[in-house]
């Protein structure tokens, strides 16, 4: 099906233990995006991705790391998982500038205890 | 980056109107104003855009004046599924990073 999946839905792990979330879109979209969302701070955007092989910080980058190998997967990994990276975590994708309209996931929900 | 201000929470009744501002007082002259719409436990989903005067679609209407310093997001007639977050984006050409802020909250009681 087209679109733009996550996975796993969901993911609990341990403290220190590494955890890589899977973003996949279908659309060849040039841009992809992670944010992470928590209650009282909104959608904070963690990497982005303007091509392949092209990655940029955000605005909450440190604790993660993102590849960008092929057009359709932008994977965010979290080395070392920490308590406060207990989060609800989105990725998103747009054709070309970001005034392009952005396509999101469903989500992964982590829970790092 | 234009920084945009909205009100943390409304509420509303089913069939009423409801209009949702966003203050962006430093927008820039090629910036265009983007709302979403987040469900829980679902992921924003695009609903208007817009650059100046009035957008409309089958969804919403937005409102834009003359100096775009706000924006008017307009429900007509909302029901209990428009119950969500809406955010208000404004993105200034060339920019990569879309940022969200915490959005409004809207509820609406039978």
């Amino acid at each position: 099906d087209a679109g733009i999946t996550q996975s796993p839905r969901y993911k609990i792990t341990e403290t220190g233990r590494q955890v890589t979330l899977m973003c996949h879109q279908t659309w060849s979209h040039s841009y992809m995006f992670w944010y992470r969302q928590d209650l009282g701070h909104g959608l904070r955007l963690i990497y982005y991705s303007a091509a392949a092989d092209i990655t940029d910080k955000g605005e909450v980058p440190d604790g993660y790391v993102v590849s960008r190998s092929k057009t359709e997967n932008f994977p965010l990994t979290l080395e070392s998982a920490t308590r406060s990276q207990t989060s609800v975590y989105f990725c998103a994708s747009s054709e070309r500038r970001w005034e392009e309209k952005l396509f999101f996931g469903s989500g992964t929900q982590l829970s790092v205890l | 980056l234009a920084k945009t201000t909205q009100p943390i929470s409304m509420d509303s009744y089913e069939g009423q109107e409801v209009n949702i501002t966003c203050s962006h007082n430093n927008i820039a002259t090629n910036d265009y104003i983007t709302w979403y719409q987040q469900f829980p436990s679902q992921g924003p989903r695009f609903i208007i855009q817009g650059y100046k005067t009035k957008v409309t679609n089958e969804v919403a209407s937005l409102f834009i004046p003359a100096d775009r310093k706000s924006s008017t997001l307009s429900l007509p007639r909302v029901s209990l599924s428009d119950t969500a977050v809406y955010y208000c984006l404004v993105g200034v050409r060339g920019s990569y990073i879309p940022t969200f802020g915490r959005g409004t909250s809207l509820i609406v009681h039978p």
